[in-house]
């Protein structure tokens, strides 16, 4: 399969413990984005990279909030002290170029108790 | 910042009905994406809109992009149960190097046989 992977799948997690998300983009795809998605709500974009480089961080994104994409491939979201308002489903998404349609994984569900 | 509504947040109709979703953005558009997600499931591109006034179709579904480039819409035709999800709309802002897409709430569409 070649598409957009996402690691874990679901986790659960105390409030105020750290949690780390692994995204694995379409192989070619230089552009990666995370989204985050709650209930009856489209996706909200939370930051984009192009190759290794952050370019763009939502400002509604807390300082808790990180993401990494050390080599170009590969990215990291972690969130740290999670708080029960950050239960939502954790997105990603690759594309070649910034025109292009993104192609989503299937997502990271988060619950924070 | 940019925000893009989308109406009507749910539809639900007989199966062979038409069905349609409008998109407002409150700023212009370089482009406009539309995507569908299946309960459970992740977004999935459909089609992107550049032009203005721009038509595009795929079989029994009809894009629009508006004159002004900040309206667009989605209509289906004779409805079947296989176009049961949410219908996501997904703006390109004009001063938006980065490609990411700012969605609408969606519109849910539920077929009843």
């Amino acid at each position: 399969d070649t598409g957009v992977s996402q690691d874990p799948r679901h986790k659960i997690t105390k409030r105020g413990q750290n949690v780390t998300f692994r995204c694995d983009p379409i192989s070619e795809h230089n552009r990666l984005y995370w989204y985050r998605q709650t209930l009856g709500q489209g996706p909200e974009f939370l930051t984009y990279f192009q190759n290794e480089a952050q370019l763009e961080k939502s400002r509604l994104l807390s300082d808790r909030f990180s993401a990494e994409r050390p080599k170009g491939s590969f990215s990291t979201l972690e969130i740290q002290r999670t708080e029960q308002g950050d239960s939502a489903m954790y997105l990603c998404a690759s594309s070649l170029l910034q025109g292009n349609e993104q192609f989503f994984g299937p997502g990271t569900r988060l619950t924070v108790l | 910042g940019q925000q893009v509504m989308q109406i009507p947040q749910y539809q639900h109709v007989q199966e062979g009905e038409d069905f349609t979703t409008y998109c407002n953005s409150s700023t212009t558009l370089s482009n406009i994406q539309w995507y569908k997600q299946r309960p459970g499931g992740h977004p999935v591109f459909l089609i992107q809109l550049v032009k203005s006034g721009e038509v595009k179709k795929q079989k029994r579904l009809t894009f629009q992009f508006g004159e002004a480039k900040k309206n667009s819409s989605l209509h289906i035709t004779a409805t079947q149960t296989t176009d049961v999800g949410t219908y996501f709309c997904a703006g390109r802002g004009l001063d938006n190097q980065g490609g990411k897409l700012i969605f609408g709430q969606g519109t849910e569409l539920s077929v009843k046989p």
